[in-house]
């Protein structure tokens, strides 16, 4: 299957702080990119599609100035949770489908973030 | 509401049986149908996908799609104690570019 990776695989920070997370498709090229959030025992949440070249499109509930997400190119994609509060502790998960009919998706090793 | 429903479980099988996990979705017009394994702490990962009515194999693994009765079906055949995980099934519908999770089902294989 297809390839998604992301940087960095936990983070822990200080509350207040803003941090990065980066997903790259190693071996195909994303134009749409999604981002989850999945708390301890709970389902995937999707917080936002990601779309190369224009605005993110955020779920209902979803902060946009809060989790801001950049599609600098076909292969990569961006969140960064500003001002990271304790709440926003969580596992946060990328995707991507490969385009043509097969609209399989991959899904990169996640990023825990833990906020002190 | 486009919706995809599973059963939460946990559903415990013996190793070695049969592993049947269903889901059922509610847009008649989705076309693209996945299953997921999630081990604890792990992201998703793809491991059956299906398009047409029917059963599709891969080694133990048999999905089953009935669009009339609008559900989906995973089949684990000679289940082994590391299929353990929660199994999660999406739905790709029809006019929207996202995929609609259900909450999975978490399966248990007992040594």
């Amino acid at each position: 299957g297809a390839v998604v990776s992301q940087h960095p695989s936990w983070v822990i920070c200080k509350s207040g702080t803003s941090v990065k997370i980066e997903c790259r498709s190693l071996d195909f090229q994303a134009t749409t990119m999604f981002w989850y959030r999945q708390f301890p025992k709970q389902s995937l949440m999707l917080m936002a599609t990601s779309n190369e070249g224009s605005k993110a499109t955020y779920e209902q509930g979803v902060e946009k100035d809060k989790f801001l997400i950049n599609h600098a190119s076909l292969t990569l994609s961006t969140l960064t949770v500003t001002s990271a509060h304790p709440e926003d502790s969580s596992f946060y998960i990328c995707s991507a489908p490969t385009s043509g009919g097969a609209n399989e998706q991959f899904f990169g090793p996640g990023t825990r973030l833990t906020v002190l | 509401q486009k919706e995809v429903e599973q059963n939460s479980g946990p559903l415990s099988v013996p190793e070695g049986a049969i592993a049947s996990l269903n889901c059922t979705y509610s847009d008649r017009g989705s076309q693209s149908f996945f299953w997921y394994r999630q081990y604890s702490g792990k992201s998703p990962e793809l491991i059956m996908s299906i398009y047409s009515n029917g059963d599709k194999e891969d080694g133990r693994f048999t999905a089953q799609l009935n669009k009339a009765s609008q559900y989906v079906s995973l089949l684990i055949r000679d289940s082994q104690p590391s299929d353990s995980a929660t199994y999660l099934c999406a739905v790709h519908p029809s006019g929207t570019y996202k995929y609609i999770f259900g909450t999975g089902t978490r399966l248990k294989v007992l040594a």
